[in-house]
């Protein structure tokens, strides 16, 4: 199995420019989340989708930031316009919930995010 | 609010030699804790939690309440297990916007010299 995909992998762009991030998560995973990782820190989770509703958004910074995830599955993030601060790793990550309730979330790569 | 410290950015150890990864964290209610892995050139993946209470790749790592702490210990380091080491933590039995969200600390490089 793939995993988490997301792509693209890399992106530099100009500032004030419009960028958008994919993410595919694993088949029949009906959590979703968006986490923004800065040069050095751990990642910071900027969204959470259970199935196609986003159910913490509360980190997400929506000036300019904006998630949807169309039918529970795929996801996109936007952000209109970058800042110079936006340069970061944005992961996506999936996770199922067994009849434990035991919930194990699974990373795609990464986009890395250069912005000039 | 919760908090995950890990005050090391940087360990390095020899082969053979013990290694403990600390992490530390601050929550009023009750936690569960992990130790997420990221190796070379690969994603970010769950290495153990606490409430497994297991041994992964001969690491372990015991939740203490009284000192807050969630600490990574492995007795013989190999040089395969140099990577970077993330501690998290997420409130456990937490419904609505608690839930999943998991906090994670500034992680910790670890290398093993050969």
């Amino acid at each position: 199995e793939a995993g988490v995909v997301q792509s693209p992998r890399y992106k530099i762009i100009e500032k004030k420019q419009p960028v958008a991030f994919w993410c595919n998560p694993i088949s029949g995973h009906n959590t979703l989340y968006w986490y923004r990782q800065n040069l050095g820190q751990g990642p910071e989770l900027l969204i959470r989708y259970e199935n196609e509703e986003a159910v913490d958004d509360s980190q997400l910074p929506k000036d300019r930031f904006s998630a949807e995830r169309l039918k529970g599955v795929d996801s996109t993030l936007k952000i209109q316009p970058a800042e110079l601060g936006d340069s970061a790793v944005y992961l996506c990550a999936s996770s199922l919930r067994d009849r434990f309730y035991q919930e194990t979330q699974y990373f795609g790569p990464g986009t890395r995010l250069l912005v000039l | 609010a919760q908090r995950v410290t890990q005050p090391e950015k940087l360990l390095s150890v020899f082969k053979g030699a013990p290694v403990e990864l600390k992490c530390n964290y601050s929550y009023s209610g009750s936690p569960e804790l992990f130790w997420y892995v990221q190796y070379s050139r690969q994603r970010l993946q769950l290495l153990l939690r606490h409430i497994s209470r297991e041994s992964i790749k001969g690491f372990t790592a015991d939740l203490n309440k009284g000192e807050t702490s969630f600490h990574l210990k492995k007795p013989f380091a190999q040089e395969e297990d140099s990577a970077m080491y993330y501690c998290a933590l997420r409130p456990a039995n937490a419904g609505g916007t608690s839930y999943g969200k998991l906090t994670f600390g500034q992680g910790t490089i670890l290398t093993v010299h050969p």
